[in-house]
């Protein structure tokens, strides 16, 4: 089988920098997704790591380590806005594509 | 109409129905998605259209039937659903180099509200 694992919920304060953790045990890695999603709205599509390594854009990067089973989302000048749920997916080759995804975390920005 | 169009936003169907969603795309994308959102759940993958060919069902029962008649289009048919069927579908676009390659941004239509009595 395959596991994902984020926290729950996180807080930071406004301005600050938040790292966003996500840990997985799969077979066929194919790749790992970060979604932001604000309640009551469809999900945006963040990023799409296959390679080891950060890939910058903009305010957000993420981060992936296959020999770890490792990615984090790390969001700088955090914004009011950024409040809302993250949510980690891996895609998975094993003869055919599977993207599971995790539970999210919330982050809250507070003032 | 611009970006990802999904129709109806809303739909009640009960368990011996039949109804489909409608997903259209004026992206000019080549691949699309639809996508599970159940209250309390994760957010499910259900199946990927690159090119016109399914390459991802993520084990969805068969009372789920996707169809992709063209890259702009993408149907959900919906045939004897249970009540643990009602979420939220969405579809999704992005634009891809081949089957199997890095996957790019998403785009995301508003989704259609199911509720199934």
């Amino acid at each position: 089988g395959q596991n994902i694992d984020q926290p729950t919920e996180m807080t930071a304060t406004e301005g600050a920098i938040v790292q966003i953790n996500c840990t997985y045990q799969t077979s066929g890695f194919n790749g790992l997704f970060w979604y932001q999603q604000h309640a009551g709205e469809a999900p945006t599509f963040l990023s799409y790591n296959v390679l080891d390594g950060l890939e910058e854009k903009g305010r957000f990067s993420s981060f992936l380590s296959r020999s770890k089973g490792y990615s984090y989302l790390l969001l700088k000048e955090l914004q009011m806005k950024d409040s809302a749920s993250y949510l980690c997916a891996v895609r998975r080759n094993t003869g055919g594509f599977k993207t599971i995804f995790g539970a999210g975390t919330r982050l809250f920005v507070k003032a | 109409e611009t970006g990802v169009t999904q129709t109806p936003r809303h739909l009640v169907m009960g368990m011996t129905n039949k109804k489909s969603l409608k997903c259209e795309q004026h992206l000019g994308h080549n691949a699309m998605y639809w996508y599970k959102q159940s209250a309390k759940k994760p957010l499910e993958l259900m199946f990927v259209y690159n090119f016109k060919e399914q390459t991802e069902n993520n084990s969805v029962p068969s009372r789920f039937s996707p169809e992709c008649p063209n890259s702009s289009h993408l149907f959900l048919h919906l045939h004897t659903l249970q009540p643990e069927d009602s979420a939220l579908y969405l579809c999704a676009s992005s634009q891809e180099k081949g089957a199997g390659g890095r996957l790019n941004e998403q785009f995301f239509g508003p989704g259609t509200r199911l509720t199934v009595l």
